[in-house]
Parts: C-alpha cells; structure tokens; sequence
C-alpha cells in the first residue's frame, strides 16, 4: 500500500530557506508527487507537480522562490526567501489506486 | 481565470444524505477529471472520489471509507459537478472541496474555498 510520510512540523526564519520532504513507502520510489499549500483558513493551493527525475510543473502565479526536487524515494520542496505569508500547511499528493495525501507539514516562519 | 464554487453544505443528521454542488468556470469543464477531497475539522486532507470525463466514459473511483454510500455525477452542460452523500455518519463531518485535475492526468491543479458539512444529532 502507497504510503506518504511527512513531518508534521517544521520552522525556519523569515528570510532564510527550508526543505520539505514527502517520502514515498518501500516500493513506489518512482512515483511522481504534487505539492500543495494550505494557508489558515483557505482552501489547498497547488503549487507543483514533481518528478522522481526531479523535473517539475509549477502551478499558475507560483513564485520561482518555490523549487522542488527528487532523490530515491524522497520529494523535496524547498522554499527559499520566506516570507510571512509562506506560514502555512504543505501537503504532499499522489495516486495509486486512488487518491493519497501525505498526513501535511505545518510550517512557521520564525 | 478557473474558479471553482461549492455549495449545498450544512448540519445533517447521522443516516441522513446531503447532495453537495461544484460549480467550475474558467475553463472546459468537459475536458477535465474532477475530484472531491475532504478535511475533518484540524485534520489534513482525504481524497473522497474522482469522476472522469466523457472521452473515459465518465468511470468514477470512490475511497474505501465512502464506497457504497457516496456518488460523484456531473454535468457537462452546466459545468458542474456534484457529491450525493447518503447514510452519514459522524466522521463525515468534514469541509468538503472540489478540485480539478490536470489535463487527464492524475493530480489536482485548481481547488475550490470548500462546504462545511457537519453531521450530529
């Protein structure tokens, strides 16, 4: 059974960089991801769908400060210059049988 | 500029249906698969269902924990799509978004504000 996993917490200071990561369970490594991002009381925002290649197709509007990546079985989404606004849950998307969400990484910005 | 509007949610009885509405603009509705996906209240996401398009003969996927009782339909002439909701339970309770997916493909690229549907006695 295809299983994402993500951290459910992570921080960094406005203006620095982080690193987001989706892993895909034992099995499914080639799998391709979608990115999307949840501000506080709004409905999800995609921001990118992500290659095991790490090749990538941003969303409408999404800023270049947003870039994702790939290695193994790991998905990355590294949002760099952060901003206030970038305070938000990420979640991770694919699809097997169905539709799957990784359980969501809840970011502040220190 | 795609948007996509929910409607129809509220408070229902446990056992009770509800039908949901999502209307889509922007776009060529008729092209795309369409999904709806739920969020119970500070929970993450959980995909529901998925209704293709005509040229996939309109073939539609449930999760696990709706089969049976949940249906997705659309209507290509009114650009909308829809979630009839019968025997809720508790654990329905949820906001309720519509999303389109990307060019046939498998992931979601717009989404919609969401319903809040709330099952209690």
């Amino acid at each position: 059974q295809l299983v994402l996993t993500q951290s459910p917490s992570a921080s960094a200071s406005l203006g620095a960089s982080v690193k987001l990561t989706c892993t895909l369970s034992s099995g499914h490594s080639s799998y391709a991801i979608a990115w999307h991002q949840q501000q506080p009381e709004k409905g999800p925002r995609f921001l990118m769908n992500l290659n095991s290649d790490g090749s990538h197709r941003k969303g409408d509007g999404i800023p270049d400060r947003f870039s994702g990546s790939s290695s193994g079985a790991e998905r990355y989404l590294t949002i760099s210059s952060l901003q206030s606004e970038d305070e938000a849950d990420y979640y991770c998307q694919t699809w097997d049988t169905g539709g799957v969400f990784g359980g969501g990484t809840k970011l502040t910005v220190l | 500029e795609v948007q996509l509007v929910e409607s129809g949610g509220g408070l229902v009885q446990p056992g009770g249906s509800l039908r949901l509405s999502c209307a889509a603009s922007g776009f060529t509705f008729s092209d795309h698969f369409m999904d709806w996906v739920r969020q119970a209240p500070g929970k993450g996401l959980e995909w529901v269902g998925r209704t293709r398009n005509k040229a996939n003969s309109y073939t539609t996927e449930y999760a696990a924990s709706v089969k049976g009782r949940f249906t997705i339909s659309r209507d290509d002439s009114k650009k909308s799509l829809y979630l009839q909701m019968n025997s809720l339970k508790t654990e329905d309770t949820a906001v309720y978004y519509c999303a389109r997916i990307y060019s046939s493909s498998w992931y979601c690229d717009y989404w919609g504000q969401g319903t809040l549907v709330t099952v209690s006695s």
